[in-house]
């Protein structure tokens, strides 16, 4: 499965675009680049997952580089309730769709 | 609120003493997995049902985890003979045959003396 490398730790002014960068140099063709986010003392909750086009929800906007092996997780509008660890994850290329996780990044929205 | 359910939320126990957690996935869902959290990590795999099948098991599942889903609905872990390195959040999430995203229940929250 491939690895995923993220900064440790980012900062952001409420109400400014979050950008949360993610490296994954050895993604295959036919592996997703998925977001999940963990507010802290609660289960992870699913953003936003895309395979070559960028993609955007009600979450959130992820841009996927046209070589794959970066993109880039967008909160248009960040407020105090978005302060979480973001992970990065490239989904297993298996049937099972097993999630393997880095350490994320600590994402502190300051008022 | 996800759908997916654990329980208990916390639980604190004695070294030694067994103890057993239960997940109630969204009831559409045909796949079922567990995986731990230690504090400033991120979660691990531990394992993988589809229906009530058990079909993949992390190596970091010891002969005192056994896990179960009888009838392919609920699933309940169990940790025999606790240790103090067991204490961590367990976390549950299913995700259905189309579906693309896994959903995670709250976690139970294992606290060893």
């Amino acid at each position: 499965d491939a690895k995923t490398t993220q900064p440790p730790s980012m900062d952001c002014a409420e109400g400014r675009a979050a950008n949360l960068p993610c490296n994954h140099s050895t993604i295959s063709g036919n592996e997703y680049v998925y977001w999940y986010r963990q507010i802290h003392s609660q289960g992870p909750q699913y953003i936003i997952h895309g395979l070559k086009n960028n993609e955007t929800n009600e979450m959130a906007s992820l841009i996927i580089t046209e070589d794959r092996k970066s993109s880039t997780l967008i909160l248009p509008h960040a407020t105090l309730r978005d302060t979480a660890v973001y992970y990065c994850i490239v989904l297993s290329a298996g049937n099972n769709r097993k999630l393997i996780w880095g350490l994320g990044t600590s994402l502190a929205v300051n008022p | 609120d996800t759908g997916v359910s654990q329980d208990p939320r916390h639980k604190i126990t004695k070294r030694g003493q067994n103890v057993t957690f239960r997940c109630d996935p969204i009831s559409e869902h045909n796949r079922l997995y567990w995986y731990r959290q230690t504090l400033g990590q991120g979660p691990e795999f531990l394992t993988y049902f589809q229906n009530e099948a058990q079909l993949e098991k992390s190596r970091l599942l010891s002969d005192r985890f056994s896990a179960e889903r009888p009838k392919g609905s609920f699933s309940t872990l169990e940790i025999q003979r606790t240790e103090q390195g067991d204490s961590a959040m367990y976390l549950c999430a299913s995700t259905g045959q189309k579906n693309t995203e896994a959903f995670f229940g709250q976690g139970t929250r294992l606290t060893v003396v």
